[in-house]
């Protein structure tokens, strides 16, 4: 089982908004800033999407941003185009074990 | 623009030693301030950090495997290596090769990321 928490799946039409949670606890998402959410598509290798929480690297679209709310982390993708299909994933510095991830959620484009 | 490319043994037998090696295109492994690590997939399960090594040359480990893990920098290869030893079938995952950005012993991102090697161990 994966240290953060991540719903299997999430769906939403094209144009909808839909939000990944990433659900850590106080030895990570819960007390820093340095959550990063990546995206992968089949066969691909993972991209980094969201960086520091809510940092968009350079080339990635404005429709993805990251937010955090206590132990929990988000990934919201506003205006869900069909080449967003794909697996998202977290990850967190922890006090612990330095670097935890989610277990991935499928987001599927109606 | 910065590469990674991960290669080595796609079977290994239980009780050996896994090796495998990433090759750094795009920029010289020891003219940038670059660290460089591990990230492995098992079969069905969540990714799962390995090891790193900073710039300065500083390595961190996965407490869970610190006592089978090394990773190490060739530079007159551009190419940095991951060695586990007495691999069991649980070693079997897809193992990417990334670049950690590190401060201090904060990882923060990774980025970017190679294609990932399947290793599966098996007699």
């Amino acid at each position: 089982q994966s240290v953060l928490t991540q719903p299997a799946s999430v769906s939403g039409s094209p144009g909808q908004s839909i939000t990944i949670s990433c659900t850590g606890s106080i030895s990570d998402i819960g007390y820093y800033k340095y959550v990063s959410w990546y995206q992968q598509h089949p066969g691909k290798a993972p991209k980094l999407m969201i960086f520091d929480v809510s940092d968009r690297p350079s080339g990635v679209p404005h429709r993805f941003s990251g937010s955090k709310s206590g132990n929990t982390a988000s990934l919201t993708i506003s205006g869900l185009q069909a080449e967003d299909e794909a697996e998202y994933f977290c990850s967190s510095y922890s006090s612990v074990a330095l670097v935890v991830f989610g277990g991935g959620t499928k987001v599927t484009v109606l | 623009q910065l590469q990674l490319q991960e290669s080595g043994p796609g079977l290994v037998k239980p009780s050996e030693t896994l090796s495998l090696t990433c090759t750094v295109s795009g920029d010289s492994i020891s003219s940038s301030a670059y660290s460089w690590g591990w990230v492995r997939q098992p079969p069905g399960k969540g990714r799962e950090w390995v090891a790193s090594i900073s710039y300065s040359g500083s390595t961190f480990y996965n407490p869970s495997l610190r006592s089978r893990v090394t990773i190490s920098v060739d530079t007159s290869k551009n190419q940095f290596s991951l060695e586990l030893s007495s691999v069991t079938a649980a070693d079997t995952a897809i193992y990417y090769c990334v670049r950690p950005n590190i401060l201090s012993v904060v990882h923060s991102w990774f980025d970017p990321w190679g294609q990932g090697t399947l290793v599966t161990v098996s007699s």
